[in-house]
């Protein structure tokens, strides 16, 4: 069965230092993999995603994102974060074979100035 | 222009009626989905339809009732509303494949007094 794990309820960084917010899947496949920002009374936008190759992603809003596919990992990271990133970030798996995606539980991202 | 859209945006009612929700999207996509959004912001898939066949339902009451027209809408029923049913519900579409990000409409907030 497919899963997905954001082992944090909340990231706070102080604006302009580097981000990470953590993901952690579990697929039987190949996975597919997201990641989705939510602004308060919004709905989800689509922010990058692992298809496969280049284990480095880039996304929108200067987001990446790593695939690791030992630790079965796939962390979003920024280098320098704003206050405007402050939202709610959803990591999500699809397998290859299947027909649903996984969301995660979210993690809120609090950027402080 | 709206790419997903809903309607209503916030619906109030009390126990026991039966309501709609309406969602259009003009992208073009094979496939539509139900989400559900508890207030811990989870966020549950309920429904998905491709080419308007369901593809998806999760364990969901039979109270709730989808219903695709044509491959631009999916419209979500509700009978005999209850007070675990206020949530948010997401539309969202994708083009086919599993490697496709989905784009979310701006949700339904359901009420239910």
């Amino acid at each position: 069965a497919q899963s997905v794990a954001q082992p944090e309820d909340q990231v706070n960084v102080a604006e302009g230092n580097p981000l990470t917010v953590k993901c952690t899947y579990s697929v039987s496949g190949n996975p597919y993999l997201f990641w989705y920002v939510q602004y308060p009374n919004r709905g989800l936008q689509f922010l990058l995603k692992y298809i496969t190759g280049d284990n480095l992603v880039k996304g929108s809003y200067g987001f990446e994102a790593e695939f690791n596919k030992s630790q079965t990992s796939f962390h979003l990271k920024k280098p320098s974060a704003l206050v405007s990133d402050s939202a709610l970030y959803f990591c999500a798996v699809r397998d290859t074979g299947g027909f649903k995606t996984i969301f995660g539980a979210g993690t809120r991202l609090f950027v402080k100035a | 222009d709206t790419a997903v859209s809903q309607t209503p945006k916030y619906l109030v009612t009390q126990m026991g009626n039966d309501k709609s929700i309406k969602c259009e999207q003009n992208l073009g996509h094979d496939t539509m989905y139900w989400y559900k959004q508890d207030s811990k912001k989870f966020l549950k898939i309920m429904f998905s339809y491709n080419n308007k066949e369901l593809i998806i339902n999760e364990t969901v009451p039979n109270r709730f009732s989808p219903k695709s027209p044509d491959k631009a809408h999916l419209n979500l029923h509700i009978n005999s509303l209850e007070l675990g049913d206020s949530a948010v519900y997401f539309c969202a579409s994708s083009q086919g494949g599993a490697d496709n990000e989905q784009f979310f409409g701006p949700g339904t907030r359901l009420t239910v007094l």
